[in-house]
């Protein structure tokens, strides 16, 4: 059975950074046909993809977020990150990691998610 | 491509309802469409995959399909329970970049 779990502060400063990590287990974050990805859902509203990532390195990500989001994996570890700078209120919201199908695109496995809010 | 989708929808028990997801800027069948429900408290499932596709232990009162010329997906949900109240997702890919649609709120009077 094919798990994931993100970890990461649950409480961030304006400003500051956000970094969350998906560790997955029951398989290999190596495997060629998936991507791994980060899903974010504010309170009281949709999905919004913010990200994903290959079994190599190669980083897709939301054009409106642009520089500051940044997605790597770690194959040793079979985990994979998110790092966005500079957050305000606005990036309040319960992230998801969750896996995505190469060809189709579907995500058919995801975290429970991880509520993050930015305050001071 | 953006995907928009109604706000939300109600019917009653027993009835069948459509819930449409409309693309924009871009064809919606260049790539798979899939189809996402969120009860409250917990993980998107997905209900419809590549199109029209049912995953194991989703009921066959779900089904989906992908209209061309109306550049358009819809997800359509017969015999309804009170267990499908849910928000309902479409998600597809354009480009690089994964998109879902704004979802709809599913209420089952």
């Amino acid at each position: 059975q094919v798990l994931l779990q993100e970890s990461g502060p649950g409480l961030v400063k304006p400003s500051e950074s956000l970094s969350l990590t998906c560790s997955v287990s029951g398989a290999s974050i190596s495997g060629e046909r998936y991507y791994w990805a980060w899903i974010r859902q504010p309170p009281g509203k949709g999905l919004e993809w913010i990200g994903s990532v290959s079994y190599t390195g190669n980083p897709y990500v939301d054009p409106s977020l642009g520089r500051r989001v940044s997605i790597s994996v770690d194959t040793s570890g079979n985990r994979f990150s998110l790092n966005m700078a500079s957050v305000t209120a606005a990036d309040t919201a319960r992230y998801y990691c969750a896996r995505s199908h190469y060809d189709s695109t579907r995500f058919d496995i995801w975290g429970r998610g991880v509520l993050v809010t930015v305050s001071s | 491509l953006m995907l928009t989708q109604p706000h939300s929808v109600s019917e009653s028990p027993g009835k069948t309802v459509t819930i449409s997801c409309t693309g924009s800027g871009a064809s919606i069948a260049t790539n798979y469409v899939q189809w996402y429900q969120q009860r409250p408290g917990s993980a998107p499932i997905t209900v419809i995959h590549e199109d029209d596709q049912r995953p194991s232990g989703v009921p066959d009162r779900f089904s989906g399909s992908v209209d061309r010329s109306s550049n358009s997906a819809s997800l359509t949900i017969s015999g309804l329970q009170t267990e499908d109240e849910a928000d309902y997702y479409c998600q597809t890919y354009d480009s690089s970049v994964w998109v879902f649609g704004g979802g709809t709120k599913l209420t089952v009077l």
